[in-house]
């Protein structure tokens, strides 16, 4: 069975500090792979998708940035986190168009 | 801008009655539709998806899509107090791209 698994669960960072946060998924090859932020008691932000090795698509223009260097491996990264960058970080994955999406178990970031 | 709406709630309902969950989209061009539940502080976790007009069942959860009307509903029969959480409806359009809804917070009394 596939699983997805995305560490750290939670993390203090003060302005200015870079980020790398990762996920990784297991039992299936070529998955579609998402980024998406969650402020508190808001909605569900697309940040990022990636349909293959390398191909990163961005939603939203920001300071963040993700790349995928491996078929089941995407990172989320930030040069200087910003206050604004405060949040609930969910990766996840589909197989598909028409698949439903799978998440992580998410990252709470707090930027201090 | 592709929109799904949801209300906010909350959605009060006593333990062992139907909760009644609506979306409404902007897409008509919208193919696949699913709900995820979220309890607070974790992350969402499907529950349904519908692609066909109609309802579909799987245990207390009955999905309701009708694609002339634009909305999609998750019925929660003999609802119970774990059932409390945040609703979110998704909706895909035609280039495959998944549009979250706000969320409707359900409260589940004993």
């Amino acid at each position: 069975s596939q699983t997805i698994h995305q560490w750290p669960a939670t993390l203090v960072q003060p302005v200015g500090s870079p980020l790398s946060l990762e996920c990784t998924v297991e039992g299936t090859s070529n998955p579609n792979l998402y980024w998406y932020r969650q402020a508190a008691g808001r909605g569900l932000q697309l940040l990022f998708y990636s349909v293959g090795i390398g191909q990163i698509s961005s939603e939203v223009p920001q300071n963040l940035s993700a790349s995928r260097p491996q078929d089941r491996q995407f990172i989320l990264s930030s040069k200087k986190l910003l206050l604004s960058d405060s949040g609930f970080y969910l990766c996840a994955w589909s197989g598909g168009p028409a698949s439903p999406l799978h998440f992580g178990n998410g990252t709470r970031l707090t930027v201090t | 801008q592709k929109e799904v709406e949801q209300n906010s709630g909350p959605l009060s309902v006593p333990e062992g009655a139907i909760a009644s969950l609506n979306c409404t989209y902007s897409d008509r061009g919208s193919q696949s539709f699913f709900w995820y539940r979220q309890y607070s502080g974790k992350s969402p976790e499907l529950i349904m998806f519908i692609y066909s007009n109609g309802d579909k069942e799987d245990g207390r959860f009955t999905a309701q899509l009708n694609k002339a009307s634009q909305y999609v509903s998750l019925l929660i029969r003999d609802s119970q107090p774990s059932d409390s959480a945040t609703y979110l409806c998704a909706v895909e359009d035609a280039g495959n791209m998944l549009t979250f809804g706000g969320g409707t917070r359900l409260m589940v009394k004993p």
